[in-house]
């Protein structure tokens, strides 16, 4: 069965410091695989996708960034961040075909103070 | 991805049916309609997917109107534990699915 894995759960992290949120699937190969982050109160914002190794397509510009280093490997990253940057970040994976559901990861909490 | 509309916020009573609709007036013929829920502090989790047929699973029913532009997800004894947001959204060829602000669903006892 396939399993998605995301890490830490929570993160507070001080303005202007970096960031790297780590997510991996098992059990399945060449999945998609999505950002989304969910400010508080707020509906869920798609950060990045990617349909395969090093492919990466950008839905909102912004102080992050996205990469694939491995087909099963998902990382978000972030130089600088920003209080703006505050919210809960989820990583997903599904197949491409339009029938196929998305499997969510259990989130990271990010707190920028 | 098309537009769905659906309700802000919805109550219902413990152990009673729920049917939280979803309006999708500009879907497409190679839309599946899917739904999600996402209970506090969690990732949305998968609930019920359909194309043009009604669907039901151990979760929840999805009832599909003959001509694809409204859909019902229907819970038959609402529990404490589906108090969540419940989002409706249309799946195409294409490679990501967003996710609008979904219903509230809020379960009394």
């Amino acid at each position: 069965s396939q399993t998605i894995h995301q890490w830490p759960a929570t993160l507070v992290q001080p303005v202007g410091s970096p960031l790297s949120l780590e997510c991996t699937v098992e059990g399945t190969s060449n999945p998609n695989l999505y950002w989304y982050r969910q400010a508080a109160g707020r509906g869920l914002q798609l950060l990045f996708y990617s349909v395969g190794i090093g492919q990466i397509s950008s839905e909102v510009p912004q102080n992050l960034s996205a990469s694939r280093p491995q087909d099963r490997q998902f990382i978000l990253s972030s130089k600088k961040l920003l209080l703006s940057d505050s919210g809960f970040y989820l990583c997903a994976w599904s197949r491409g075909q339009s029938f196929a559901g998305y499997t969510f990861g259990s989130g990271t909490r990010l707190t920028v103070v | 991805d098309a537009k769905t509309t659906q309700p802000n916020s919805m109550e219902s009573n413990e152990e009673e049916p729920v049917h939280l609709p979803c309006n999708h007036s500009t879907i497409s013929g190679t839309d599946y309609i899917h739904w999600y829920r996402q209970l506090p502090s969690q990732g949305p989790e998968y609930v019920i997917h359909g194309l043009t047929s009604n669907v039901n699973n151990r979760m929840a029913s999805l009832a599909i109107a003959e001509d694809r532009k409204s859909s019902t997800l229907i819970l038959h004894r609402a529990t404490l534990r589906d108090a969540a947001v419940y989002y409706c959204i249309l799946r195409d060829r294409g490679n990501d699915m967003r996710f609008g602000a979904g219903t509230r669903l809020t379960v009394k006892p």
